[in-house]
């Protein structure tokens, strides 16, 4: 069985740093994909970042380029998304999403994970 | 970006019978190199994560029952769910992959009349 389970969410303040991570079981997680999807308290949902399955290609949302880095290690079938310079629109329930492909490219996602949340506030 | 329009926003629909939503893009998600329409649908139920039902616009996602249905091509698409049970309230939400951004539509709610 696919398992995702995300964690590292938590209360940070305008401008601090969060590094969220998602660890992966139940799949041969080095030949997948992977993407952070999220969505703010009672919106819609929003692709945040993919990886593709070797780690060596990376894609952003304009929204995050530049603050957010996606990384991963596939000798520990985690995913990460590091989070810095982060704002009070980045509150959100972030998801932990497995690509159906393998490059990163076009992305669908057959699996997700339970979520973790992100409060920025001071 | 592509921008995803799903319509309606809600609708209610009897015990039985066949709800539909509309997701138009604002380009056309259809490769012409290999005839595939880059477009998928999640379900979503409450204080659950989305659920993979249909990509490549009209593929069923394994376990999904074949109640559920995707149409369309270019920029107008289809969800189709034939005989509503109550477990198929939820927000459905159109997803185009054909270019980064990868956007999802506003997503509709779909209840019970």
């Amino acid at each position: 069985e696919v398992q995702l389970l995300e964690s590292g969410g938590g209360l940070v303040q305008p401008g601090g740093s969060l590094r969220l991570s998602c660890t992966a079981s139940g799949f041969t997680f080095s030949n997948n994909a992977m993407n952070w999807v999220r969505q703010a308290p009672g919106k819609g949902l929003e692709w945040v970042s993919g990886i593709s399955a070797s780690g060596d290609k990376t894609h952003y949302a304009d929204s995050v380029k530049g603050r957010f880095t996606i990384s991963r290690d596939n000798s520990k079938n985690t995913l990460y998304l590091q989070m810095n310079s982060l704002r009070a629109e980045d509150t959100a329930i972030f998801y932990c999403a497995k690509d159906k492909g393998i490059s990163g490219q076009n992305p669908y996602f057959d699996y997700w994970g339970q979520g973790t949340l992100v409060t920025v506030s001071s | 970006d592509i921008v995803m329009t799903q319509s309606p926003d809600s609708l209610a629909v009897s015990l039985g019978e066949r709800a539909t939503i509309n997701c138009k893009s604002s380009q056309s998600v259809l490769y012409s190199s290999n005839n595939k329409n880059y477009l998928a649908w999640y379900q979503q139920k409450p204080g659950h994560p989305p659920k993979l039902l249909i990509y490549w616009a009209s593929s069923r996602e394994s376990g999904v029952p074949d109640r559920f249905s995707g149409s369309g091509s270019g920029t107008d698409f289809t969800l189709t769910i034939n005989s509503l049970q109550a477990e198929d309230v939820a927000v459905y939400y159109c997803q185009q992959y054909y270019s980064n951004p990868y956007t999802f539509g506003q997503g509709t709610k779909l209840e019970i009349k």
